[in-house]
């Protein structure tokens, strides 16, 4: 079946990086985008962006642009996540989904949380 | 960016009720709408996309209509384990919007 697994939870400090990768399963990884979403506690989900993983074409939610790379590596069916100068703001849980113009399935998500 | 509003933001309905829950957007998606359902501690599950497509797997009593600016989201005789938070999302164009979310309980 069609499945995404992630990383585990993180703990950083704050003005640090986070990577979080994304390893899909059941379908052909280069034929669909990856999207990134996030869901502060208590929030609604908010997009982050997405990238192709046929030609690595991407597109980030202005809020992020500077401190937010996107990648894939199509070797293992991996994508990967990595945002920069962590603030508290940015404790949250992170997920993949695939995104075919409607994101499914999901990841399990993946807890980053920001304390000093 | 497009900016999506649901309403209601909560509601409280009984197992047998048909219940609505409407989607607006801040300009014309045409059919680009999805829905999602989220329970406590699990994430977001596609249950309709296109404004009325249902995703394989997810019961009949859901259906989606609308087209352009507004949208709903119809549970036609809820459930128990219909308790969640839905949230519509517009895939139009990027950033990819999500509404604030509707709470639904059972009474």
């Amino acid at each position: 079946q069609v499945q995404l697994v992630q990383s585990g939870a993180e703990v950083k400090k704050p003005g640090a990086s986070v990577k979080v990768s994304c390893k899909a399963s059941g379908y052909t990884f280069t034929s669909y985008a990856i999207s990134w979403v996030r869901q502060a506690p208590g929030q609604g989900p908010e997009w982050m962006g997405w990238i192709s993983a046929y030609n690595g074409n991407i597109d980030y939610a202005h809020k992020f642009q500077g401190r937010l790379t996107m990648t894939t590596d199509t070797s293992t069916n991996t994508a990967y996540m990595e945002l920069r100068s962590l603030t508290s703001d940015d404790t949250a849980l992170y997920y993949c989904a695939r995104d075919g113009g409607w994101l499914d399935p999901w990841g399990q998500g993946t807890l980053v949380t920001v304390s000093s | 960016d497009i900016h999506m509003t649901q309403s209601p933001s909560s509601l409280s309905a009984s197992v047998g009720d048909r219940v609505t829950i409407t989607c607006r957007a801040s300009q014309s998606i045409n059919n680009f709408l999805n829905w999602y359902q989220q329970k406590p501690g699990k994430g977001p599950k596609l249950l309709i996309y296109g404004a009325s497509t249902l995703q394989s797997g997810v019961p009949s009593r859901f259906s989606g209509s609308g087209f352009g600016t507004e949208f709903t989201l119809t549970i036609s005789s809820l459930q128990p384990e219909d308790s969640a938070t839905y949230y519509c999302q517009q895939s139009h164009s990027t950033p990819r919007t999500f509404g604030q979310g509707t709470k639904l309980d059972i009474k």
